[in-house]
């Protein structure tokens, strides 16, 4: 099993410039998340998908998109890139609610 | 509303001393705790996790941590420090109404060992 996978793992955008970030389950894991780590700040909650077809904002939603593509891969998409998004992204997917989550490597995205 | 609250940003032992990492949360319900490290340039790692079943909780790389309700607490330990155990560690929340509406975690604590 790859487990928790995403791509890219680094990226630099200018200002404006939107992307994708993707990301992908092996686990058949029922929730998945997508997070952004910022030094000092743990990490902040953006989106998840609680199951196949559903979507919900988490704490810092503003800026971004996110598709539940199907039940193995969840999209994270920037429209208009903003300095203020450089961040270290991670996806992350669970079972359930209290299950632990498995978290992916990573994507280190630098908006210039 | 949750919250975890996660004292000293930095901590720093000597190999082989006790590793006392601190995790305070806040939560309407009962949750379910965590606690993840992070090694640098890597994704998060589950070292151990609470959900109502003993109080008590080991994990991995000899690490455990006790959910002390009366004093919403749930400090993470290690008797004797290893090089190895350098890195992040952070503590989180999820509490139990259902949903699944990720965690919430600490700030974050950044172990260093000392020779």
């Amino acid at each position: 099993n790859a487990g928790v996978t995403q791509t890219p793992k680094f990226q630099v955008l200018k200002t404006g410039q939107s992307m994708t970030l993707q990301c992908a389950q092996d686990m058949n894991h029922n929730s998945m998340y997508w997070y952004r780590q910022d030094p000092g700040m743990g990490l902040r909650l953006i989106y998840y998908s609680a199951s196949e077809g559903t979507t919900d904002k988490g704490e810092v939603p503003n800026g971004y998109n996110v598709s539940r593509l199907n039940k193995r891969e969840f999209s994270l998409r920037l429209e208009s890139a903003a300095p203020s998004q450089t961040s270290v992204y991670f996806c992350a997917s669970s079972v359930g609610q209290g299950a632990w989550q498995y978290f992916g490597p990573g994507t280190r995205l630098t908006v210039t | 509303a949750q919250s975890v609250t996660q004292l000293g940003s930095h901590v720093s032992v000597s190999e082989g001393a006790l590793v006392l990492l601190r995790c305070n949360y806040s939560s309407s319900v009962p949750p379910y705790l965590f606690w993840y490290v992070q090694y640098p340039n890597q994704g998060l790692q589950l070292l151990l996790k609470y959900t109502s079943a003993a109080t008590l909780v080991k994990g991995i790389n000899g690490f455990e941590a006790e959910f002390k309700k009366s004093e919403t607490s749930f400090h993470l330990t290690k008797p004797s420090a290893h090089m190895s155990d350098a890195a992040e560690y952070f503590c989180a929340v999820s509490d139990r109404r259902g949903g699944a509406d990720g965690l919430t975690f600490g700030k974050g604590t950044h172990l260093i060992i000392q020779p």
